[in-house]
């Protein structure tokens, strides 16, 4: 089945750098990859996401990148800000309608 | 506000109580899923319902036991539960299947600790 990696679990930027947090995934029948960010005691909301036929996705600061070959994608974070610090999680879906395979979380840090 | 309501938000019990969490959703949405997220762990989905039909149950524990009366209410009914179990709760929803690239809305979860 499908199995989601993603790097780094812990990421420090001072604010103002950018941030860029990576996921591999193992199905290349894979299709679908969002990303969700979690603020402290809320639930995971989705920020962007791409299709299979799309290399690239941007929104204001945030872009994502995929690479079908390599299997791995990525989510790019441009002059951070205080309010971006969250955990982010990366997913990517198998064949299965309703299942959504997760990475483990990274957890992004702001410095002032 | 997401549109996809937990109670409640922290719940303690002993391991032989029995316990329900509940979840509503106001957005009009076909399916509604139980996730379970534990500290520096994926996120694992428990039960997705689809038009109040379960559709998928992947190998939870039977002291997990989930209800979906209507296409808006989705309930976990807990017993016997062990520490492990300790964790937070997710509820979502999504008008389609993430397959269709359809957006997941999550509650706030509930807390749960197991003593």
């Amino acid at each position: 089945g499908e199995n989601v990696e993603q790097h780094p679990s812990t990421l420090s930027v001072q604010e103002g750098d950018s941030a860029v947090i990576k996921c591999t995934y193992s199905d290349s029948a894979s299709n679908y990859f969002p990303w969700y960010k979690q603020e402290l005691g809320k639930g995971p909301q989705l920020i962007i996401d791409i299709r299979s036929n799309v290399g690239e996705k941007k929104d204001q600061r945030i872009a994502v990148t995929l690479n079908k070959t390599a299997k791995h994608f990525s989510l790019h974070i441009t002059e951070t800000q205080p309010e971006d610090s969250a955990v982010y999680f990366c997913a990517a879906t198998p064949d299965s309608n309703y299942q959504l395979i997760w990475g483990a979380g990274t957890k992004l840090i702001i410095k002032p | 506000e997401t549109g996809v309501t937990q109670t409640p938000r922290h719940l303690v019990m002993g391991m032989t109580n029995k316990k329900s969490l509940k979840c509503e959703q106001h957005l009009g949405h076909n399916a509604m899923y139980w996730y379970k997220q534990s500290a520096k762990k994926p996120l694992e989905l428990m039960f997705v319902y689809n038009f109040k039909e379960q559709t998928e149950n992947n190998s939870v524990p039977s002291r997990f036991s989930p209800e979906c009366p209507n296409s808006s209410h989705l309930f976990l009914h807990l017993h016997t539960l062990q520490p492990e179990d300790s964790a937070l709760y997710l509820c979502a929803s999504s008008q389609e299947g993430v397959a269709l690239s359809a957006t997941i809305y999550f509650g706030e979860g509930s807390w749960l600790t197991v003593v």
